[in-house]
């Protein structure tokens, strides 16, 4: 299974575009790359998921480049609600893959 | 409507004792996991069912033991617990690899 880095934590402000990166050098042939948000208390709640180029929902963006090494989510125009932890998961869109979750980036959100 | 509903969402116990959790979801997955987290808040595999049958067994004692009635239930006992059981149980279920439903959580006090 594809090893994920990102960042332990980023700070922004309300109004701000938040990104966030991931690492996975050694991506597989046919592994996709999918993003949750968690909130303390929570279960953690999918946000957007991609293979290649640019994936886009009411909620992010998730950039990926041609040699999908890495990942950048793209939260626009964060609002305090926003205060979460972010992971980045990377495995086969299959029934039952391993998806093992990471430390995440704290995301804080100031006024 | 609850997707993924779990109870109960809090539980102490002392050490030794045998509980059972259980795990519910109305959206017609064919896939349920087990996921633990702990205090460092990383998220780790437990088991996973699909239509009943056990796929993922991971590294775990064999104090835990699943258990899938039918595909939209899956439970999970632990006989004997111990302090090091104490985390919060995570259930979530998806169709063919697409984004998982996780559960609210269940939090474990073991003392």
């Amino acid at each position: 299974l594809a090893k994920t880095t990102q960042p332990i934590s980023m700070d922004s402000y309300e109004g701000q575009e938040v990104n966030i990166t991931c690492s996975h050098n050694n991506i597989a042939t046919n592994d996709y790359i999918t993003w949750y948000q968690q909130f303390p208390s929570q279960g953690p709640r999918f946000i957007i998921q991609g293979y290649k180029t640019k994936v886009t929902n009411e909620v992010a963006s998730l950039f990926i480049p041609a040699d999908r090494k890495s990942s950048t989510l793209s939260l626009p125009r964060v609002s305090l609600s926003d205060t979460a932890v972010y992971y980045c998961l990377v495995g086969p869109k299959a029934a039952g893959n391993k998806l093992t979750f990471g430390g995440g980036t704290r995301v804080l959100v100031k006024p | 409507d609850t997707a993924v509903s779990q109870t109960p969402k809090y539980l102490v116990t002392q050490m030794g004792n045998d509980k059972s959790i259980k795990c519910e979801q109305n959206l017609g997955h064919d896939t349920m996991y087990w996921y633990k987290q702990d205090s460092k808040k990383f998220l780790k595999i437990m088991f996973s069912y699909n239509n009943k049958e056990l796929i993922i067994n991971e590294t775990v004692p064999n104090r835990f033991s699943p258990k899938s009635p039918d595909k939209a239930h899956l439970n999970l006992h632990i006989n004997s617990l111990e302090l090091g059981d104490s985390a919060v149980y995570f259930c979530a279920s998806s169709q063919a690899g697409w984004g998982y439903t996780f559960g609210s959580g269940t939090r474990l006090t073991v003392v």
